[in-house]
């Protein structure tokens, strides 16, 4: 079985600051993805960022990278310069390469302060 | 390419009934889920199907049925619905190999009272 972890509930960021998400995941199998999905208001899913299991290096995509440490089994996402339309919810995420079925954590809420 | 849509977007239920969530995606994506979110939680996986006459349970599938004739559609249905389920449907698809994303449909909101 797969679990995600997301262990603040809530975050409160200043404007062009940067910010950190943390994840830490369990599984069992050799071969995994992790994934980051923001949920805005709006309620719809966007994908934000992936990380394979063997990519040597930490996944980038514009503003947000993947700050992932595979001993210590985390996976947090790093936002550089917040802006205010980053306030959403943030999920982690965590599939095998098999039946790819995603298993999500309980998400953090990111608020960004003018 | 309209990617992942689902019907209705809204709906209540009395206890009970039955109804059936539509999901439809045009990428031609042999996977396709069905999520839940309760309020102030994550998606849990109801059911999914890793193509045409393929189905298998998820994490929550108790109270609900799916099939998947087509490769484009991906229906949710939910017999006898009971105030547990009031929740939010997501449906998602991707295509087979490791590491892409999954698309996920604008979701429906349904209430059982």
């Amino acid at each position: 079985a797969q679990k995600i972890t997301q262990t603040q509930p809530g975050m409160f960021v200043q404007e062009k600051e940067a910010v950190t998400l943390d994840c830490t995941y369990d599984t069992s199998d050799p071969s995994y993805g992790l994934f980051w999905y923001k949920q805005p208001s709006s309620g719809e899913m966007i994908f934000l960022i992936y990380q394979g299991s063997y990519d040597q290096q930490n996944a980038t995509e514009g503003r947000y990278s993947l700050n992932f440490q595979k001993a210590r089994k985390s996976a947090n996402l790093v936002i550089s310069a917040s802006q205010l339309g980053d306030s959403a919810m943030y999920f982690c995420a965590i599939s095998n390469f098999g039946n790819e079925k995603l298993t999500f954590g309980t998400g953090t809420r990111l608020t960004i302060i003018p | 390419n309209a990617g992942v849509t689902q019907t209705p977007k809204f709906r209540i239920l009395k206890i009970g009934q039955s109804m059936t969530l539509q999901c439809t995606q045009d990428m031609n994506h042999n996977y396709m889920y069905w999520y839940r979110q309760d309020p102030g939680m994550g998606l849990k996986l109801i059911y999914y199907s890793v193509g045409a006459g393929i189905t298998d349970k998820g994490e929550v599938p108790n109270g609900y049925n799916v099939s998947r004739s087509t490769t484009e559609d991906f229906p949710l249905r939910l017999e006898l619905a009971a105030p547990s389920q009031t929740s939010v449907y997501f449906c998602a698809s991707r295509r087979a190999g490791g590491g892409d994303e999954q698309f996920f449909g604008p979701g429906t909101r349904l209430t059982v009272l």
